[in-house]
C-alpha cells in the first residue's frame, strides 16, 4: 500500500516563506503532486514532479528526491489567502492512481 | 481548461435509503475517474478507481457492495451510496484523469456533502 506523511499544522508569516515537506511510501511510483484545497472546496492543482528536481510556479515551487521518497512543496511571499489544507499525493500502479497525503493546514498570519 | 460537474451537491436522506452521485467530464474523455471521500478536517481516503468500460477497482477496507461505482462511458461515472446510514456522511469528491500522466493534474468535482439522518 501506500503511506505519506506530513506535518499536521505550520503557522507563518505573511509575506515568509515556507516549506511543508512530504515523505512517502509506495510501490509502483510515478510521481509525486500537490494540491490545496480551502474549506469546504475542491482540490487545487499547484504542481506535479516526476523528476528528481525543482519546479517553479509562480510563488510556489516543488521539490522531488525519488531516492530519499521525500519531497517538499515551497511557499514564497506568503499571503493571507494562502490559508488552506495542502496535500501532497503519489501516482502510482498501473493507472497511475493518486493517493493523498494526510494534509498540512497552513495558517498565515498577519 | 478541463472541467468536471458532479451533482448533487449537497443530499440530504434516510438512513436505509440509496443515493447516486453523478461525476461528469464537460470538455474531454477521461479514461479514469478516481472517488474520493473524505471526513471533517481529515485527507481524501480513495476509495475506488473507474475505468470505462470496465469493473472498478476499489482500495483495501471499502465495501464494494456498498458502494456502486459504474462509468458506463467516458464522460459520466456514478457512485451509489447503498443502505446508507449516518456513518456513511461524508464529502464524496471525484476527480478523472486527462493526461494525467503527463501533467499530473487530477481534475476535481464540486464535491457532495451527504448527510444521512
Amino acid at each position: 500500500g501506500q503511506s505519506l506523511e506530513q506535518p499536521s499544522e505550520v503557522t507563518a508569516v505573511e509575506g515568509a516563506i515556507v516549506q511543508i515537506n512530504c515523505t512517502y511510501q509506495t510501490s509502483g511510483f510515478y510521481g509525486l503532486s500537490w494540491y490545496q484545497q480551502h474549506d469546504g472546496g475542491a482540490p487545487t492543482f499547484l504542481s506535479y514532479n516526476a523528476l528528481d528536481g525543482l519546479e517553479e510556479t509562480g510563488r510556489f515551487s516543488s521539490f522531488l528526491s525519488r531516492s530519499d521518497s521525500y519531497g517538499y512543496l515551497l511557499l514564497q511571499e506568503l499571503q493571507m489567502k494562502d490559508s488552506a489544507s495542502y496535500f501532497c499525493a503519489v501516482h502510482s500502479g498501473g493507472y497511475q492512481k493518486v493517493t493523498f497525503g494526510t494534509g498540512t493546514k497552513l495558517q498565515v498570519i498577519p | 481548461g478541463a472541467v468536471v460537474s458532479q451533482h448533487p451537491s449537497w443530499v440530504i436522506c434516510k438512513s436505509g435509503t440509496s443515493v447516486k452521485i453523478e461525476c461528469r467530464s464537460l470538455d474531454f474523455q477521461a479514461t479514469t475517474m478516481f472517488w474520493y471521500r473524505q471526513f471533517p478536517k481529515q485527507s481524501l481516503m480513495l476509495m475506488a478507481t473507474s475505468n470505462e468500460g470496465s469493473k472498478a477497482t476499489y482500495e483495501q477496507g471499502v465495501e464494494k457492495d456498498k458502494f456502486l461505482i459504474n462509468h458506463a462511458s467516458l464522460t459520466l461515472s456514478t457512485l451509489t451510496v447503498t443502505s446508507a446510514h449516518p456513518e456513511d456522511s461524508s464529502f464524496y469528491i471525484c476527480s478523472a484523469s486527462f493526461q494525467t500522466g503527463v501533467t499530473g493534474e487530477l481534475f476535481f468535482g464540486e464535491g457532495s456533502r451527504l448527510t444521512v439522518l
